[in-house]
């Protein structure tokens, strides 16, 4: 069964450059979440979707960065103009949420490998 | 959240002893909580979770123990292995929210 599925594994552009990074969630999961990890700032969620919708995007640094999720099986998180400071390795992870007494609960969240951006 | 690298704490552990990693949380609403285990150039691995109506909970060498009184988790792994070496994240939510705050991680040396 694949994991979480995530490319570029690696990329190094300059700065003022568009950068695409691609996730693709465990099939069947229904929410995917994209992290940032820096040796400064640890873990730090960007935004997650449930079922193709943005939840939340209050972990979004600032305009520069977008994200979209056109289906359930693709997301990207895009950087335009990418910046020095936006170098960082790039988790997606996914999970199954389900409503229970009108609640949203969230099973455990399965990461991928990540993407090691540089940005010079 | 805390800085993954140079300033992690670190804890040494002999191969075959036990490791004990501890958490500490802040947010007394969070019901679900999860270790993950992080190898170097890799994302984090689902060890265990425990939900805040159980205080233990076993897995394959290893076990959480959770104390809400004083907000309090801890991961137990029997037997360390070399392949036990890695950065140890806990990670907490209300089940509602669906947003994972990451603890400060620890790191894992286990030595030979």
């Amino acid at each position: 069964d694949a994991g979480v599925i995530q490319s570029p594994r690696h990329e190094v552009t300059e700065m003022g450059q568009e950068v695409t990074l691609r996730c693709k969630p465990i099939s069947g999961h229904n929410s995917l979440f994209w992290y940032r990890q820096t040796m400064m700032r640890g873990l730090e969620l960007l935004i997650y979707f449930n079922n193709n919708v943005p939840i939340d995007d209050s972990g979004m640094p600032e305009d520069r960065f977008s994200a979209k999720m056109p289906n359930a099986s693709f997301s990207t998180l895009k950087i335009q103009p990418s910046e020095p400071r936006d170098s960082a390795v790039y988790f997606c992870a996914s999970s199954f949420s389900g409503f229970i007494d009108s609640r949203l609960w969230t099973d455990t969240q399965y990461f991928g490998p990540g993407t090691r951006l540089t940005v010079l | 959240g805390e800085s993954v690298g140079l300033h992690l704490p670190t804890l040494s552990v002999q191969e075959g002893d036990n490791s004990i990693i501890n958490c500490a949380y802040s947010n007394s609403a969070s019901d679900y909580f999860i270790w993950y285990k992080q190898e170097s150039g890799k994302g984090p691995q689902f060890i265990i979770d425990i939900r805040s109506n159980m205080d233990k909970r076993q897995g394959q060498r290893v076990t959480v123990l959770l104390n809400k009184t004083v907000k309090h988790l801890s991961l137990q792994i029997a037997a360390t292995q070399p392949g036990d070496s890695a950065v140890y994240f806990c990670a907490e939510t209300t089940g509602t929210a669906s947003k994972l705050t990451f603890g400060t991680g620890t790191r894992l040396q286990v030595t030979l």
